[in-house]
């Protein structure tokens, strides 16, 4: 099945500090999503990506769907407190089933 | 705003025994999944349902795990005889369209 390869697979950050985290696969997606999760609840959609090249903000997050298909990254600009949790990217592909990478926890140092 | 809900937040078994979990999707979606998370792992696709059947289901998925949607509101999974290693946390997520996916808080079942 698809696979995707998310890193880094943890970040310790001061607040303020810019991070940048990717996922690649060696399939072709047609959606990217990437969701935060805190401990003991369910993923929030924080972006989502429809084609191609398609470069979204939401506030301070950044997210980009390559042109190949095969990657996506997300920034995150002056990090607080509250950035605080795991990140996660999701494909879909032809099916409607979300493949999810393993994560990133961010940790940021206030 | 809609959100999707889950009950129960955290359920307690024995192994072999049989338990619902119960989801309600956002009220105007039309297709509904169900994910499960092992502790410290990624979450991983068990079942989508759609117009009243299953449209995918993965190897996860076995005999042991059913879906129904009794009503007009809400979405179950059924695991039939529990195992040890079926604890896990359990989403529910539904869209309107079979793109970006809204998903519950969770059940966290505990298999004793």
């Amino acid at each position: 099945g698809q696979q995707l390869n998310q890193s880094p697979q943890s970040m310790f950050i001061q607040e303020g500090e810019d991070v940048s985290m990717n996922c690649t696969s060696s399939s072709i997606f047609n959606t990217w999503l990437w969701y935060k999760q805190d401990p003991g609840e369910g993923p929030v959609l924080l972006i989502a990506l429809y084609k191609a090249g398609e470069l979204t903000s939401n506030g301070r997050l950044t997210a980009q769907f390559g042109i190949t298909r095969k990657d996506s990254f997300l920034n995150i600009s002056a990090s607080i407190p509250s950035d605080v949790g795991i990140y996660f990217c999701a494909g879909i592909t032809v099916s409607s089933r979300l493949t999810f990478g393993e994560g990133t926890q961010l940790t940021v140092n206030p | 705003e809609p959100e999707v809900t889950q009950t129960p937040s955290h359920q307690v078994t024995q192994m072999g025994q049989e338990v619902i979990l119960r989801c309600v999707p956002i009220s105007n979606h039309l297709y509904f999944y169900w994910y499960r998370q092992i502790l410290g792992q990624k979450v991983e696709f068990l079942v989508s349902f759609y117009n009243n059947e299953i449209s995918e289901k993965s190897e996860i998925f076995d005999d042991q795990f059913s879906v129904e949607r009794p009503d007009g509101s809400n979405f179950t999974l059924k695991i039939r005889s529990t195992k040890l290693e079926d604890s896990a946390m359990y989403f529910c997520a539904s869209n309107l369209q079979p793109d970006t996916q809204y998903f519950g808080p969770g059940t966290r079942l505990t298999v004793l």
